[in-house]
């Protein structure tokens, strides 16, 4: 079955430092893939996605790159700010008749100022 | 154009009590899913409706059943409430085709005591 793999938090930062969060998947078939961002007391949001290998998704200065190769979608910004603290959650889904989705278990990311 | 709205936002029951939580949407999306959230679980499927008027289970459904009203309303019932369904339960949608992502709602957080 799908399965997503994302690094374990809590992931504390400073103002403007690079962030990196990793995400791998095992899935079958050319599953697509997508960042959630959930901000405190809030449901989820689609951040980012890509729907094949090589595509890079992007928003908000956050970026993610499909590689198949090594089965990854590790999400990247290069200068965080106190506003991107929320809880991050790497999903895929293969499709099929209920394209549901699978997700990683989330990491938590705090920027302090 | 509210998206997916849940109801309640909040709320406690007492194990053996019922409830019935509320969704809609106004994209209309022919896709809708119920899924749970734990902490360090990430969010887990408990059922879908790819279309209206069918319904699947997903990954956790024992406890609960569902409801799709109309192609708006789907909706997630807890017959007898028990401490292990203590969660943030969150409702999401997908437009049919091609379109993979899900679009969430607010979630709803029930503890049972």
């Amino acid at each position: 079955g799908n399965s997503v793999t994302q690094m374990e938090g809590p992931v504390t930062l400073s103002e403007e430092a690079f962030l990196t969060i990793n995400c791998t998947y095992t899935a079958t078939g050319y599953p697509s893939l997508f960042w959630y961002v959930q901000y405190p007391g809030e449901g989820l949001q689609l951040l980012l996605k890509a729907t094949k290998a090589d595509d890079k998704g992007s928003n908000k200065g956050f970026e993610a790159t499909y590689r198949k190769e090594t089965t990854s979608f590790h999400l990247e910004k290069g200068s965080v700010q106190v506003s991107d603290s929320a809880v991050y959650f790497c999903a895929l889904t293969s499709g099929g008749s209920n394209y549901k989705l699978t997700f990683g278990k989330g990491t938590l990311l705090t920027v302090n100022p | 154009n509210a998206g997916v709205t849940q109801t309640p936002k909040f709320q406690v029951l007492k194990t053996g009590q019922s409830m019935t939580l509320q969704c809609a949407q106004d994209m209309n999306h022919n896709s809708m899913y119920w899924y749970r959230q734990d902490p360090g679980m990430g969010l887990r499927l408990i059922y879908y409706s790819a279309s209206e008027g069918t319904t699947d289970k997903g990954e956790v459904p024992n406890g609960y059943n569902v409801s799709r009203l109309n192609k708006r309303e789907f909706s997630l019932r807890l017959e007898s409430a028990a401490p292990s369904q203590t969660s943030v339960y969150f409702c999401a949608s997908r437009i049919a085709g091609g379109r993979k992502e899900q679009f969430f709602g607010p979630g709803t957080r029930l503890t049972v005591l």
